[in-house]
């Protein structure tokens, strides 16, 4: 699988939005963006996966370049609950399976 | 429940004993995942189950880990001989095998 490299933190005001980057310039044709998040003393969360297209959700919305070399996830209005460690992950199906490598992620601090 | 389950939530054991932790997952999802997550970093991949075999166990890091699915649906992560830098989070992820997995809250071991 591609790696993907991620700012180790990043503050953001409570009710501003959220921008978190990734890069992952090695991705193939059919891997996919996930991002999940950790908050603390829990296991890790879906939020979004995307491979092409933007996409929306209840959560959040993934932003993927044309060339698909780096995506940026965006929490429309950060709360304080969104205070965790973001991952973004690339994967593809090999040998019938996704196997997902985590980095050391995003900690985002959302700041009153 | 509707989420992936894990036993016990935390556990304490003497260097050398032998421990088992549980992972019962999201009913009908045949891909289950077992991953480790030491202190600020990442989930790092152990082992994957496809049904009731491990299809790739290559993570595991030593003999000393072992881990069954005999039905294809509760998994046991096994320890023998513990040692101190087997402290860590076990996270156990399900998957219906295609797309976004799902975490257990992990079983935090402590090995004194």
């Amino acid at each position: 699988d591609a790696k993907t490299t991620q700012p180790t933190s990043m503050d953001c005001a409570e009710g501003r939005a959220a921008n978190l980057p990734c890069n992952h310039s090695t991705i193939s044709g059919n891997e996919y963006v996930y991002w999940y998040r950790q908050i603390h003393s829990q296991g890790p969360q879906y939020i979004i996966h995307g491979l092409k297209n933007n996409e929306t959700n209840e959560m959040a919305s993934l932003i993927i370049t044309e060339d698909r070399k780096s995506s940026t996830l965006i929490l429309p209005h950060a709360t304080l609950r969104d205070t965790a460690v973001y991952y973004c992950i690339v994967s593809s199906f090999s040998g019938g399976y996704q196997k997902v490598t985590f980095g050391i992620g995003t900690k985002l601090q959302v700041i009153p | 429940g509707a989420g992936v389950s894990q036993t016990p939530s935390n556990k304490v054991t003497e260097k050398g004993k032998y421990v088992e932790l549980r992972c019962d997952p999201i009913s009908g999802h045949t891909a289950l995942y077992w991953y480790r997550q030491s202190l600020g970093q990442g989930p790092e991949f152990l082992i994957y189950f496809q049904g009731t075999g491990a299809a790739d166990d290559s993570g595991l890091p030593n003999d000393r880990f072992f881990a069954v699915r005999p039905e294809g649906s509760v998994s046991t992560l096994k320890i023998q001989r513990t040692e101190r830098g087997d402290s860590a989070v076990y996270l156990c992820a399900s998957s219906p095998g295609r797309g976004r997995w799902n975490f257990g809250q992990g079983t935090r071991l402590t090995v004194v």
